[in-house]
C-alpha cells in the first residue's frame, strides 16, 4: 500500500509569485483535503476534493485554488503570494463513506517560505 | 469561542506514567473524533479515531468520548520518551464537506 506523497518538500518564493503544490493520495482513497499549518498551530482546512470537484472550503481567499485529477491526485495553487502564506501545507487523503467521518491520512507536507 | 480547544502544555510526565490529554469541542453535531501525533518538523500521524461514547483502546492508547459534555480525551499508558510530541485533537465537521477542525495541540514531554 502506497502512502500519501507530496512534492516538493521545501519551496522558497517571493511575495507576489505563484506556487503549485502536488499530492498523490494513498492507494484506494478517493478524497483529498488540503490544510495549512502555521508554526505552533493546528492545521487549518483549506478545501477538499472528491470526484474532481471541490467539496467544501475553509476560510481562505480565492487565490487559493485546487484541482483533483482522475487518478485522485491533487494540486494546490496559490496566486499572489503573501508573507503570511509561509507555512507547512499538508495534503490528507481518505476514502469517502456516506454517513461517517472519514479517517484522513497526511502526507509529509510541503514547507513554503515566502520572502 | 474556538471550535476545538486543547491545553497547549507542555504536559510533563515521567517515563512509565499515564499521560492524560484533553480536548473540548463546540459543535454538538460532530460525530467523529480523531487524535493525531505530530513530531517536531513532521506531519500529523493518525493514532486513534472514536465515534461512539465511551472508551476505545488500542495498545497503550485509550480514547474516551463524552458527547453530552462535548469532551474527548486520550490516555497514554506506560509513557515512553518516544511519545514526546504534540498531540492534536481533530473533530469532523460534516456540514463543511467533511473537514477536520483541529485544536492547537498539546505538547507532551516524557522524561526518562
Amino acid at each position: 500500500e502506497t502512502g500519501v506523497t507530496q512534492s516538493p518538500t521545501h519551496l522558497i518564493k517571493t511575495r507576489g509569485q505563484q506556487v503549485t503544490l502536488r499530492c498523490s493520495s494513498q492507494s484506494g482513497h478517493n478524497t483529498v483535503s488540503w490544510y495549512q499549518q502555521a508554526l505552533g498551530q493546528g492545521p487549518q482546512f483549506i478545501f477538499q476534493y472528491y470526484r474532481e470537484e471541490e467539496n467544501g472550503r475553509g476560510n481562505f481567499p480565492p487565490r487559493f485554488s485546487g484541482l483533483q485529477f482522475p487518478n485522485y491526485s491533487s494540486e494546490l495553487n496559490v496566486n499572489a503570494l503573501e508573507l503570511d502564506d509561509s507555512a507547512l501545507y499538508l495534503c490528507a487523503s481518505s476514502f469517502r463513506r456516506r454517513g461517517s467521518g472519514d479517517e484522513q491520512f497526511f502526507g509529509p507536507g510541503t514547507r513554503l517560505t515566502v520572502l | 469561542q474556538k471550535e476545538v480547544e486543547q491545553n497547549s502544555g507542555p504536559l510533563s510526565v515521567p517515563e512509565g506514567a499515564i499521560a492524560s490529554l484533553n480536548c473540548t469541542y463546540s459543535d454538538r453535531g460532530s460525530q467523529s473524533f480523531f487524535w493525531y501525533r505530530q513530531y517536531s518538523g513532521k506531519s500529523p500521524e493518525l493514532i486513534m479515531s472514536i465515534y461512539s461514547n465511551g472508551d476505545k483502546e488500542d495498545g497503550r492508547f485509550t480514547a474516551q468520548l463524552n458527547k453530552a459534555s462535548q469532551y474527548v480525551s486520550l490516555l497514554i499508558r506506560d509513557s515512553q520518551p518516544s511519545d514526546s510530541a504534540t498531540y492534536l485533537c481533530a473533530v469532523n465537521i460534516m456540514e463543511y464537506g467533511n473537514k477536520l477542525v483541529f485544536g492547537a495541540g498539546t505538547i507532551l514531554r516524557v522524561k526518562s
